[in-house]
């Protein structure tokens, strides 16, 4: 059975440490994505890659940086975790060939709590 | 820009009843759309994905449509059960929004036994 692992699904951290969320996909995917997900917000695309060592800025990126050494890990950092960025972290991802053909496979979440 | 809207933002019915679910968007140069189901404090599960050159698909109890023209899709749930209860997401794959998915804000729904 295919799959995206997000390593924590519960994590807790302090203000100004450096956290990092981790997600590995096991489908051979090109593409991947972060999201983080809040009550009335909905979910807002933080970076996103489409390849080994690549990254590009979703729509609220500030905050936050992108790892992507292997094709198959894709590391969300908060460089300076900060309360605002309690939230639940979703990581996505799909293949590359043609405009998302098959759509994407997410993982099972990481609800980040800051204090 | 593309814009995904799901109305209402919740629904409760009794078990047995059929379930409508409604997903509209704004721009219908869409690639595909998918449906999404997200239990509290889960990741999100794909239910169906349609592309745009088909108008329907099907899984079991699941059946969604799709009308790129008028910008709508519906998903519709069988003979509901309480095991159904759950946030459903929509999500739209277009070149407006740059090959990614636009989501809606889904709809919470509860089946009640």
């Amino acid at each position: 059975d295919v799959k995206v692992t997000q390593s924590s699904r519960y994590l807790v951290k302090r203000t100004g440490e450096k956290v990092f969320l981790e997600c590995v996909q096991d489908m051979d995917h090109e593409n991947m994505f972060w999201y983080r997900q809040d009550p009335g917000l909905g979910l807002r695309l933080i970076y996103f890659s489409y390849d080994v060592k690549m990254k590009e800025k979703g729509d609220i990126p500030e905050g936050y940086s992108v790892s992507r050494e292997k094709k198959e890990r894709f590391s969300l950092i908060l460089e300076s975790a900060s309360t605002n960025q309690t939230s639940m972290y979703l990581c996505a991802s799909s293949l590359r060939q043609g405009p998302l053909l098959y759509g994407y496979t997410f993982g099972s979440g990481t609800r980040l709590t800051v204090v | 820009k593309q814009e995904v809207t799901q109305i209402p933002a919740a629904l409760s019915v009794p078990e047995g009843e059929n379930l409508v679910l409604n997903c509209s968007f704004t721009d219908s140069a869409i690639y595909n759309l998918q449906w999404f189901r997200q239990d509290p404090g889960k990741g999100l599960t794909s239910l169906l994905l349609i592309q745009s050159s088909q108008r329907e698909q099907t899984s079991g109890r699941l059946n969604a449509s799709l009308d790129k023209s008028s910008g709508r899709s519906t998903l519709y749930i069988a003979a509901s059960q309480p095991g159904d209860s759950a946030t459903y997401l929509c999500a739209v794959g277009s070149k407006a929004a740059g090959n990614k998915l636009t989501f809606g804000g889904g709809t919470r729904v509860l089946v009640k036994p």
